[in-house]
């Protein structure tokens, strides 16, 4: 059965440094797609990478960057230069086969950015 | 109005009541998704509509019943709610094409408060 942890509840980060969100999954689907959603308190869940089981290389957006770890399972999310405004909640979450519709999300990690 | 709306953004209700939340898409996209969220557990799947014909359903007590128009609307009819379905109820939508693994775009969600 398909499944995502994220075993980090709250990660606190430094205005301005880089910080690793961790997320691990397991599936028996050799084609899957992994991704990292940001929820701020308002609730919308914004979408920010996508990583696909076939790409050779760790997908990067802006600021984002996803450290994919095939055999270990792992798709790490890296936020470099942390800002105020990434404090929120971030969840990994993954979807097997192509064109499938089921995503299932982990239980999310709480960043808290200090200026 | 741009993105992926839902209205009410609140509902407070009693467990007789008969409400409906409304999920519209300006996206152009062909799949839609009602999630629900509650507090310290992962998001829950409830429902998936392509192209009008709802394709999961990962087993939802019958006293939430989606609807799905059309490809840019969708409702979740709710009567004789119990208090443990208060939680934040998304609507997400997507462009379902083949083997891709396209990202999901989410509304803000309906805080729902059952009494």
């Amino acid at each position: 059965a398909q499944k995502i942890t994220q075993t980090q509840p709250g990660m606190f980060v430094q205005e301005k440094e880089a910080v690793t969100l961790d997320c691990t999954y397991d599936t028996s689907d050799p084609s899957y797609g992994l991704f990292w959603y940001k929820q701020p308190s308002s609730g919308e869940m914004i979408f920010l990478i996508y990583q696909g089981s076939y790409d050779q290389q760790n997908a990067t957006e802006g600021r984002y960057s996803l450290n994919f770890q095939k055999a270990r399972k792992s798709a790490n999310l890296v936020i470099s230069a942390s800002q105020l405004g990434d404090s929120a909640m971030y969840f990994c979450a993954m979807r097997e086969g192509p064109g499938g519709f089921k995503t299932i999300f982990g239980a999310g990690t709480r960043l808290f950015v200090k200026a | 109005e741009t993105g992926v709306t839902q209205t009410p953004r609140h509902l407070v209700m009693g467990m007789t009541n008969k409400k409906s939340l409304k999920c519209e898409q300006h996206l152009g996209h062909n799949a839609m998704y009602w999630y629900k969220q509650s507090a310290k557990k992962p998001l829950e799947l409830m429902f998936v509509y392509s192209l009008e014909e709802r394709v999961e359903n990962n087993s939802v007590p019958s006293r939430f019943s989606p609807e799905c128009p059309n490809s840019s609307h969708l409702f979740l009819h709710l009567h004789t709610l119990q208090p443990e379905d208060s939680a934040l109820y998304l609507c997400a939508s997507s462009q379902s094409s083949g083997g891709d693994y396209n990202e999901q775009f989410f509304g803000p969600g309906t805080r729902l408060t059952v009494l």
